[in-house]
């Protein structure tokens, strides 16, 4: 499974757009990245997914570049309820395959 | 639609008491099945999975144990409960063959005292 690193927190305020980058050298042909929002004492849940270039739904978009070594997480004019701790994971979800969260980002929207 | 199930949502165990949490999901049928525990303030950590009834993949030694007796039943067990196994559990599904879209339960706060 490809190793990934994010930044461990970041700040932003109401109304801006939030950019949280995810780095993943050793993404594998058969990846794919998605992304998950966890809030305290709650289970994380599923934001967006992606393999390639931009991918956008009603919460955020993915963008990832060509050589998929790095993918960005944007949160479009966020509030004070995006408040929480957001995951990057890589793997190609192969039957029998196992998740591995990292640390995660903790972001901190302020008014 | 599917849900996933998980009780309790709080628990406070002695040491060396036994523990069960179950987890059980609805609308779905031959999921992969996961146990996940979360220290305060830290990431997640795989503790167990499952792709199948019987079949129990851990990731890490350690004091607990997981069981799949039926399709869409998940538990996690120990026989004596140490103080480390403190901590937030989270039990998880996913859809057999498509990529990392897990969906967790709510959770359970264990305190071990």
């Amino acid at each position: 499974l490809a190793k990934t690193t994010q930044p461990i927190s970041m700040d932003s305020y109401e109304g801006q757009e939030v950019n949280i980058t995810c780095s993943h050298n050793n993404i594998a042909t058969n990846d794919y990245i998605t992304w998950y929002q966890q809030f305290p004492s709650q289970g994380p849940r599923f934001i967006i997914q992606g393999y390639k270039t931009k991918v956008t739904n009603e919460v955020a978009s993915l963008f990832i570049p060509a050589d998929r070594k790095s993918s960005t997480l944007s949160l479009p004019r966020v509030s004070l309820s995006d408040t929480a701790v957001y995951y990057c994971l890589v793997g190609d979800g192969a039957g029998g395959f196992k998740t591995i969260f990292g640390a995660g980002t903790r972001l901190f929207v302020k008014a | 639609s599917q849900t996933i199930h998980q009780w309790p949502a709080t628990l406070v165990q002695p040491v060396g008491s036994p523990l069960s949490l179950e987890c059980t999901v609805e609308g779905t049928s031959n999921p992969n099945l996961y146990w996940y525990r979360q220290a305060a303030g830290r990431g997640l950590q795989l503790l167990f999975y499952s792709v199948g009834i019987g079949q129990i993949s851990s990731e890490v030694p350690q004091n607990l144990s997981a069981s799949r007796p039926q399709d869409r039943q998940f538990i996690l067990s120990s026989k004596k409960l140490l103080l480390s196994d403190s901590g937030f559990y989270l039990c998880a599904w996913s859809v057999q063959g498509i990529n990392e879209k897990l969906f967790f339960g709510s959770g359970t706060q264990l305190s071990v005292l």
